[in-house]
């Protein structure tokens, strides 16, 4: 079965520290890969989607990026944190092709101070 | 651009009461239409889902949503809550780039012993 896994679970930064949130997924191959944010009082907002290694497209300007340098990994960075930056980060997978669902991990809370 | 509004951000009932919790949608597209929820400390997780055939769809633990295209809407409905049903709900429309897809804002559900 498949399962997806995100770390840290919870960061703190100050204001201007870079960010690197880690993304997994096991058990597929060649998923579509998704970050998205909830920041307070507001729902998920997609970040980033990658339908392969290298190919990453955005959603939303903003300080961050992604990077997808494995099939199954995916990562999202900043160089120097805003305070806008805190919320709650999730990322999530689906198969390739037809089905629409997408899986979703446990989520990272980041407080930027 | 897709847009999903949410009524109800908060909702108490009590055991044994029924729930309806409204959401509706605004795209252009094919509808994919999803209802998510996350319990306390867990991930977030596939409720149920409407890609297309019966508009009355049913989801796990006895949930259930109507599609009506008329009405853009997609509600979620419960005859009878239990306390575990205390999570948070979100709807959901599939459409954005790679099928990402756009969240309403949740709604926060307590249900009282």
């Amino acid at each position: 079965s498949q399962t997806i896994h995100q770390w840290p679970a919870t960061l703190v930064q100050p204001v201007g520290s870079p960010l690197s949130l880690e993304c997994t997924v096991e058990g597929t191959s060649n998923p579509n890969l998704y970050w998205y944010r909830q920041a307070a009082g507001r729902g998920l907002q997609l970040l980033f989607y990658s339908v392969g290694i290298g190919q990453i497209s955005s959603e939303v300007p903003q300080n961050l990026s992604a990077s997808r340098p494995q099939d199954r990994q995916f990562i999202l960075s900043s160089k120097k944190l805003l305070l806008s930056d805190s919320g709650f980060y999730l990322c999530a997978w689906r198969e390739a092709g037809a089905t629409k669902t997408q899986y979703f991990g446990p989520g990272t809370r980041l407080l930027v101070l | 651009a897709q847009s999903v509004s949410q009524h109800n951000h908060h909702v108490i009932l009590s055991e044994a009461a029924s729930l309806e919790l409204g959401c509706n949608y605004s795209y252009g597209g094919t509808v994919n239409l999803f209802w998510y929820v996350q319990y306390p400390g867990q991930h977030l997780q596939l409720l149920l889902k409407y890609f297309s055939g019966d508009p009355l769809v049913k989801g796990i633990k006895g949930f259930e949503a109507e599609f009506i295209k008329s009405k853009f809407s997609f509600n979620l409905r419960k005859p009878s809550v239990q306390w575990s049903d205390t999570a948070e709900y979100f709807c959901a429309v599939a459409g954005g780039g790679a099928d990402g897809l756009t969240f309403g804002k949740g709604t926060h559900l307590i249900i009282q012993p």
